[in-house]
C-alpha cells in the first residue's frame, strides 16, 4: 500500500452538486492531513488542514477524518466551475528523522461542469 | 499572491550554463523546501533545510545544490542540467508539525 493514495480521477461533477474527494493512508503517516488545491500551470494552495477525529467546515469545505478506517475526504458543497483543479491530500512521514516530510497523493483532478 | 516569493518566475537555460533559484520567507517559519514537480505529478521532495541547516537530501543529483544563507532565504544553484530537469520547482516553508505554503514555483526549462 501507498503512503498516501487517492483516486487520479477526473471527478466531474454539475455545478451546485457536492463533489467529495478522498483519500487513503498507512500506518507510515503521521496523524495530520492537508488539502492542497492546484490549478494548472500553478502552485498548490493549501486550503484545508486536519488533525483529528471528525469534521471540520470551513465555509464550503469540510474535511473529515476517519483514524480507525484511515481515510481522509474533503467535500465540496455548491461546487463551482471555479473549483475545477487537481486537489493534493498530503500528511507528514512519522518519525523524528522524517521531521518536515510530506507525503503526497497523486492528486484528484475535479471538474465542475456548468 | 503569496508570502512565499520565488524568484524568477520562468528560466530557460542552456545545458552548459549557471544559475540560481532563490526563495524568501518573511513568516518567522524555521523550515524551508525545495520540490520538483513534473506535469500531472505531485510534487517530488528535493532538500529541507530546518533551522538553516541542511536535514534532508532525497538522494539529489549534485547539479542541484541548495544553500541557506539566513532563515529567510533558500537557493538552489544549478549546473550542467538534463533536459528531463525541466520541471516547475517550488519552494515552501512552515513552523514545525504545521502545513507548508508553497511559493508561486520558478518553470524551468532545459534546452
Amino acid at each position: 500500500q501507498k503512503e498516501v493514495e487517492q483516486n487520479s480521477g477526473p471527478l466531474s461533477v454539475p455545478e451546485g452538486a457536492i463533489a467529495s474527494l478522498n483519500c487513503t493512508y498507512s500506518d507510515r503517516v503521521s496523524q495530520s492531513f492537508f488539502w492542497y488545491r492546484q490549478y494548472s500551470g500553478k502552485s498548490p494552495e493549501l486550503i484545508m488542514s486536519i488533525y483529528s477525529n471528525g469534521d471540520k467546515e470551513d465555509g464550503r469545505f469540510t474535511a473529515q477524518l476517519n483514524k480507525a478506517s484511515q481515510y481522509v475526504s474533503l467535500l465540496i458543497r455548491d461546487s463551482q466551475p471555479s473549483d475545477s483543479a487537481t486537489y493534493l491530500c498530503a500528511a507528514p512521514y512519522e518519525g523524528s528523522s522524517n521531521t518536515g516530510k510530506l507525503i503526497f497523493g497523486q492528486g484528484t483532478t475535479l471538474q465542475v461542469k456548468p | 499572491d503569496t508570502e512565499v516569493t520565488q524568484t524568477p518566475k520562468h528560466l530557460v537555460m542552456g545545458m552548459t550554463n549557471k544559475k540560481s533559484l532563490k526563495c524568501e520567507q518573511h513568516m518567522g517559519h524555521r523550515a524551508m523546501y525545495w520540490y520538483k514537480q513534473k506535469a500531472k505529478k505531485p510534487p517530488e521532495l528535493m532538500f529541507v533545510y530546518s533551522y538553516e541547516k541542511l536535514s534532508i537530501n532525497e538522494s539529489v543529483p549534485s547539479r542541484f545544490s541548495p544553500e541557506c544563507p539566513n532563515s529567510s532565504l533558500l537557493n538552489l544553484h544549478l549546473h550542467a542540467l538534463q533536459p528531463e530537469d525541466s520541471a516547475l520547482y517550488l519552494c515552501a516553508s512552515s513552523q514545525e508539525g504545521q502545513p507548508q505554503h508553497f511559493g508561486d514555483g520558478t518553470r524551468l526549462s532545459i534546452l
